[in-house]
């Protein structure tokens, strides 16, 4: 059990500059959430996806938000057209079904 | 839907019990407790279902109350390593949990 990977730690960008995060979900779990935490905050749900599909992205944050998973193993967040107000940390977890979720250590992203 | 924790913060000598409370608006289908360190990632503790089980490990324990969609964490003999902000998640259905702003504990020698 390797724990759930995330890439990069940070990242810094310009405000307009899209920017793609990286998720490797613990190997035998099927399924892999996406979080957004800021200071002071708990972790806010963003999407998740069981296996390949995705089944939850009403609470993406805006059109400027989507998720892959596209082989049911590691997925990819990207945010297009970065603001301010998306400098956070990005969390992602996984879990087996509705077992426990295990969260990765998050990408910090910081908006220029 | 965030459920409301108390308290914000507590401070405890060495040794001491704490009571850590989360209570949610809505019919919860589960409560999972995490504690998170400056800087890491939020560390999974336990989960606990509907019909009130208590669970625990070491000097860590958990209750929910069904009836009163509330959870309480209880931090027994506690020590240095338990400070860290403690956060609760609920979930309505089987996938997305709903943090509250976390409890931040710090522990004295």
């Amino acid at each position: 059990d390797t724990g759930v990977s995330q890439n990069p730690r940070h990242k810094i960008t310009k405000r307009g500059q899209n920017v793609t995060f990286r998720c490797d979900p613990i190997s035998e779990h099927n399924r892999l959430y996406w979080y957004r935490q800021t200071l002071g905050q708990g972790p806010e749900f963003l999407t998740y996806f069981q296996n390949e599909a995705q089944l939850e992205k009403s609470r993406l944050l805006s059109d400027r938000f989507s998720a892959e998973r596209p082989k049911g193993s590691f997925s990819t967040l990207e945010i297009q057209r970065t603001e301010q107000g998306d400098s956070a940390m990005y969390l992602c977890a996984s879990s087996l079904g509705d077992h426990p979720q295990h969260f990765g250590d998050g990408t910090r992203l910081s908006i220029l | 839907q965030q459920p409301v924790q108390s308290p914000q913060a507590v401070i405890l000598r060495e040794g001491e019990d704490a009571v850590i409370n989360c209570s949610s608006s809505k019919a919860l289908y589960s409560v999972h407790w995490y504690r998170q360190k400056h800087g890491e990632a939020p560390v999974f503790l336990m989960i606990l279902l509907k019909g009130g089980e208590q669970k625990g490990h070491d000097k860590i324990s958990a209750s929910f109350n069904e009836k009163k969609q509330q959870s309480s964490l209880y931090l027994t003999a506690s020590q240095l390593s338990y400070s860290g902000t403690y956060f609760c998640g609920t979930a309505l259905t089987g996938y997305a949990l709903n943090f509250g702003k976390g409890t931040s504990l710090l522990v004295t020698p």
